[in-house]
């Protein structure tokens, strides 16, 4: 099936540890995004991506690295900077496009806990 | 920033029409309005998308007004599944990248 796939679905990290989420897609969508949602609020944009080898910072990049190596791969790495990783991580795609209706597609997401 | 506002919740009997509002004043000529809805540790689900004019899917209608500055989701039959936060967004260009801004959203509470 067609789909964003984010593994793993539940991680847990230490202090002072990088750990780094997957986001998989087989939509052959050319833009990638992710966010990150605090318990009971809405969700914050980290960085997308539009091609590949291409990716620029959200309104929260800081503490967090991403590479776009592949089209179908977006993964995101949350560094020891990050000061309040505890979150829900969503990972999205969409086809590029300029001021369209195409759809952002989102997938499970991946819950992160600093221990 | 949103650039939505939604109340902050809602309540709908089983079976009945669930109607969410959403203001969007500021929205530019050719930005689309998004409904998302998103049910508790789990990502996003696309619900429907409109330009000017009204839209039905499978799962629910979008009445957008004249002057787009608010629309109006319709759940013409609500379950006990519908219970999610339904977010309203307008689509963002920035840069010539596309992004969403999400708000807080509205949390839809269907009662049996």
């Amino acid at each position: 099936d067609g789909g964003i796939t984010q593994s793993p679905k539940y991680l847990f990290r230490k202090e002072g540890q990088n750990v780094t989420l997957s986001c998989e897609q087989n939509l052959n969508h050319d833009a990638m995004y992710w966010y990150r949602q605090d318990p009971g609020q809405g969700l914050r944009l980290i960085y997308y991506s539009q091609i590949v080898n291409d990716f620029q910072k959200g309104d929260i990049a800081e503490g967090y690295s991403v590479s776009r190596e592949k089209k179908e791969s977006f993964p995101l790495t949350v560094t020891s900077a990050q000061k309040n990783p505890t979150a829900f991580y969503l990972c999205a795609s969409s086809t590029l496009t300029g001021l369209s209706g195409n759809t952002i597609y989102f997938g499970e997401g991946s819950w992160l806990t600093v221990v | 920033d949103a650039k939505t506002t939604q109340p902050p919740s809602m309540d709908c009997a089983e079976g009945r029409a669930a109607n969410l509002p959403c203001n969007h004043s500021t929205i530019s000529g050719n930005e689309y309005v998004y409904w998302y809805r998103q049910i508790h540790s789990q990502g996003p689900q696309y619900i429907i998308h409109g330009l000017k004019n009204n839209e039905t899917n499978e799962m629910a209608s979008l009445i957008i007004t004249e002057d787009r500055k608010s629309s109006t989701l319709i759940l013409p039959h609500a379950t006990l599944r519908d219970t999610a936060v339904y977010y309203c967004i307008v689509r963002v260009a920035q840069g010539g990248s596309e992004k969403l801004v999400f708000g807080k959203g509205t949390k839809l509470t269907v009662n049996p």
